[in-house]
């Protein structure tokens, strides 16, 4: 079945760092989207993409659609401690069985003071 | 607030028990969905329903039913509880099935099977 490789799992960083996740495929999407879990919440929307090369902010966060329509990154720019969580990519494939989003396994963002 | 609402936020279960999972949104939308989370795993579709009337099975049915009541609710029910169901359960609606605004998720249940 379809699959999205999120990477990195987890990530240790200081705070006013950047941070870089991304999420893979071997299978072209339509819709890619970044989500982000609160400690002991349910996932939250932060941005959506829908058209290859697409580039979008929400504040310090940016996402790109990837050209290939097969990958996506999600970028945040100078951490801070409330941007700890775990940060998920999905995606959707109109023409898919289901026409379900798939989910990645997430990357667990620690932010230090 | 409108969303998804998720009860009960905790609970435990002796290996066996049965129990149902309430899910209830307020957007008015077609489609909902239950999601299990387990550490190193990410979300994976139980149960769907796109519409009022019609459920599916996504990537891990096994153990479970569901029931479409309505358009507003949408129930999980564990007949016999295993500790491998032990998980955080996550509601979620869309506008549509396979919407491109993406789901709304509940806060979850934490649920332990001891």
């Amino acid at each position: 079945g379809q699959q999205l490789n999120q990477s990195p799992q987890s990530m240790f960083i200081q705070e006013g760092e950047d941070v870089s996740m991304n999420c893979t495929s071997s299978s072209i999407f339509n819709t890619w989207l970044w989500y982000k879990q609160d400690p002991g919440e349910g996932p939250v929307l932060l941005i959506a993409l829908y058209k290859a090369g697409e580039l979008t902010s929400n504040g310090r966060l940016t996402a790109q659609f990837g050209i290939t329509r097969k990958d996506s990154f999600l970028n945040i720019s100078a951490s801070i401690p409330s941007d700890v969580g775990i940060y998920f990519c999905a995606a959707l494939n109109y023409g898919g069985s289901q026409g379900n989003l798939i989910f990645g396994k997430g990357t667990k963002l620690s932010v230090k003071p | 607030n409108a969303g998804v609402t998720q009860t009960p936020k905790f609970q435990v279960l002796k290996t066996g028990q049965s129990m149902t999972l309430q899910c209830a949104q307020d957007m008015n939308h077609n489609s909902m969905y239950w999601y299990r989370q387990d550490p190193g795993m990410g979300l994976r579709l139980i149960y769907y329903s796109a519409s009022e009337g019609t459920t599916d099975k996504g990537e891990v049915p096994n153990g479970y039913n569901v029931s479409r009541l309505n358009k507003r609710e949408f129930s999980l029910r564990l007949e016999s509880a295993a500790p491998s169901q032990t998980s955080v359960y996550f509601c979620a609606s869309s506008q549509r099935e396979g919407a491109s605004s993406g789901y709304t998720f509940g806060s979850g249940t934490r649920l332990t099977v001891v």
